[in-house]
């Protein structure tokens, strides 16, 4: 079974810039859910689809994030503009449902770097 | 504010012996504990999970102990191998936010030849 994908791997932006991640989730995954990882700290869980719908989204800074999940399959994470502070690893998982199965697989994660 | 405290943030451990990471919550609400396991460059993997009607749960050499009246749970590796070194993160999800999972600031540990 094929994992969690996510791209690029790697990002280097200038502050002010914007940028976009995708994630394609585990096949028949209902729920995806994007973190950021500062370095030496937790995931910190900036958005949660449920299918296409948004179920939480309370900690994303929406004047300069925003997310879809078009056609409730893969997904993208935005930045516009960057700020310095978020120079962090952008984790996407997935989960067959939020209530059926708690276990969330992770990909490998987009390490960006504002400079 | 951080829900779940981790401690400690680093340790040092020679093969073959105990790695002990404990971790604390003030939710109630909290009903399922997992356990993530980090590789640098790579995603966290689930590696053991609880629930509050148990005490304790063993999966090979990994066991979650659960206190909740303490509202503490720890990690402990016995055995201590070479290939355990990496992040660990503690984690608690409440009821009524089915999956958003609330994680401890990690361990890094380091098993010695």
């Amino acid at each position: 079974e094929a994992g969690v994908a996510q791209s690029p791997r790697y990002k280097i932006i200038e502050k002010r810039q914007s940028v976009a991640f995708w994630c394609n989730p585990i096949s028949g995954h209902a729920t995806l859910y994007w973190y950021q990882q500062i370095l030496g700290q937790g995931p910190k869980l900036l958005i949660q689809f449920q299918n296409n719908g948004v179920v939480d989204d309370s900690q994303l800074p929406k004047d300069r994030f925003s997310a879809e999940r078009l056609k409730g399959v893969d997904s993208t994470l935005k930045i516009q503009p960057a700020k310095l502070e978020d120079s962090a690893v952008y984790l996407c998982a997935s989960s067959l449902t939020d209530f059926i199965s708690y276990e969330q697989y992770f990909g490998p994660g987009t390490r960006l770097t504002v400079t | 504010q951080q829900q779940v405290k981790q401690s400690p943030q680093s340790l040092i451990v020679q093969k073959g012996g105990i790695s002990i990471i404990n971790c604390a919550y003030e939710n109630t609400a909290f009903d399922y504990f997992p356990w993530y396991q980090q590789f640098p460059g790579k995603g966290p993997a689930l590696l053991i999970a609880i629930r509050p009607d148990v005490s304790e749960k063993k999966e090979g050499r990994f066991t979650i102990s659960f206190n909740k009246s303490a509202k503490q749970f720890s990690l402990h590796i016995m055995d201590s191998q070479p290939g355990d070194s990496a992040t660990y993160f503690c984690a608690a999800t409440p009821t009524d936010s089915w999956g958003k999972l609330q994680f401890g600031a990690g361990t890094q540990v380091v098993v010695t030849p």
